[in-house]
């Protein structure tokens, strides 16, 4: 079974430009998260998707940060413009859904260097 | 809000050791709790998890036992082995939220043959 794909894995950019991340989750998971990682720190929720509904963007920094689920399968993060303090790694996930035993699988991450 | 508390880091232990990394949490109700496991350039992992109250989650020789009366999900192993490093996260699920995963800052732990 393949796991979550996100691209790209790496990504330096300058502050003001924009990034934009994919991730593509294990077929059938009805449920998908971007979490942000800043180093040293535990991976906190972004956004989270129930197929292409939005359920919690309560921590999304909705000025900057915008994500979208089309078809409520592959799912894209974008930052514009990027601040110094956006390096992290972003991490996608995604579950079964519908129930607190689901589990989440995450993918590899994209590390995001802003200079 | 929830919100789990970790053992500070970082950990170095020899080889063969016993390791306890602890984690205590604060919700509502009763969360379902995780330990994730970050191997070097890889991604999250769940390595063990329990559900209710007693209830102990085991993988890989690792154990931790959901304590309700101390709300802690303490991560144990009886002998690590130098594969063991990496970098471990405990969570836990609120049952009446949304299914999201609230994390720990993760303790590194180094093992040294």
């Amino acid at each position: 079974e393949a796991g979550v794909a996100q691209s790209p894995r790496y990504k330096i950019i300058e502050k003001r430009q924009s990034v934009a991340f994919w991730c593509n989750p294990i077929s059938g998971h009805a449920t998908l998260y971007w979490y942000q990682q800043i180093l040293g720190q535990g991976p906190k929720l972004l956004i989270q998707f129930q197929n292409n509904g939005v359920v919690d963007d309560s921590q999304l920094p909705k000025d900057r940060f915008s994500a979208e689920r089309l078809k409520g399968v592959d799912s894209t993060l974008k930052i514009q413009p990027a601040k110094l303090e956006d390096s992290a790694v972003y991490l996608c996930a995604s579950s079964l859904g519908g129930g607190r035993n689901t589990e989440a699988f995450f993918g590899q991450g994209t590390r995001l260097t802003v200079v | 809000g929830d919100s789990v508390t970790q053992m500070e880091g970082p950990v170095t232990l020899s080889e063969e050791a016993f390791l306890t990394i602890n984690c205590t949490y604060t919700a509502t109700g009763y969360p379902s709790l995780f330990w994730y496991v970050q191997y070097p350039g890889e991604g999250l992992q769940l390595l063990l998890k329990a559900t209710k109250a007693d209830d102990k989650g085991s993988n890989k020789g690792f154990e931790a036992t959901y304590r309700k009366e101390t709300t802690s999900f303490h991560l144990e192993k009886g002998s690590v082995q130098v594969s063991d490093s990496a970098v471990y996260f405990c969570a836990l699920r609120d049952p009446f939220g949304n299914e999201k995963l609230t994390f720990g800052t993760g303790t590194r732990l180094t093992i040294i043959p």
